[in-house]
């Protein structure tokens, strides 16, 4: 079936530092969803990409998807403490969304 | 808007008693309703979704079951918790198909089997 894996599992980073998580199907998506949950709390969507090789922005947030519609990334340029949290990408394909296991990032101030 | 409620919270059950999570949308109507499980530090498992009242798809086998009495009501059930049935207990809902729209999460019950 479907597979969606996520690196790194936690990544911790001392504030103002970059921080990137990768997102890898083993199939070819339709598209791909972005959401964050903040500790204690419940996944908040932050972006769908559609499009080969599409890029978006949000503020300090990159959101790519490959030109193969088989992998994803996410950065944040230059962390700040209200980033911390589990980063999730959730993949399409066919009728199937399929969630990676997430990104726990902690940041030191 | 659109507000989705889950309860309760929290729940702390023994090993062998039932369970009943309830989950309402309000503000929608015809939504399509999700019932998923994270494990700590874990990411998100897909259990139940509906398309429509009394229509259930159940994603992996196991002694939970889930419920759509009404449109915008959601249920899950167990006749008899497992320790391994502990997590933390998500009900999503979306417009239309899921992964083509925005999953919308509600705050989630917190179950430990004990």
């Amino acid at each position: 079936g479907q597979q969606v894996m996520q690196i790194p599992q936690y990544q911790h980073v001392q504030e103002g530092e970059d921080f990137t998580t990768y997102c890898n199907s083993s199939t070819t998506l339709s598209n791909i969803q972005w959401y964050k949950q903040r500790p204690g709390g419940h996944p908040v969507f932050l972006i769908q990409l559609v499009k080969s090789g599409e890029v978006k922005k949000q503020k300090r947030l990159t959101f790519q998807f490959g030109e193969a519609k088989k992998n994803s990334s996410l950065h944040i340029t230059a962390t700040q403490t209200t980033d911390v949290g589990t980063y999730f990408c959730a993949g399409l394909a066919g009728n199937m969304l399929t969630f990676g296991g997430g990104t726990r990032l902690m940041v030191k101030p | 808007s659109q507000t989705i409620h889950q309860w309760p919270a929290t729940l702390v059950q023994p090993v062998g008693s039932p369970l009943s999570l309830e989950c309402t949308v309000e503000g929608t109507s015809n939504p399509n309703l999700y019932w998923y499980r994270q494990a700590a530090g874990r990411g998100l498992q897909l259990l139940f979704y509906s398309i429509g009242i009394g229509q259930i798809s159940s994603e992996v086998p196991q002694n939970l079951s889930a419920s759509r009495p009404q449109d915008r009501q959601f249920i899950l059930s167990s006749k008899k918790l497992l320790l391994s049935d502990s997590g933390f207990y998500l009900c999503a809902w979306t417009r239309g198909e899921r992964g083509t729209d925005t999953q919308y999460f509600g705050p989630g019950t917190r179950l430990t089997v004990l």
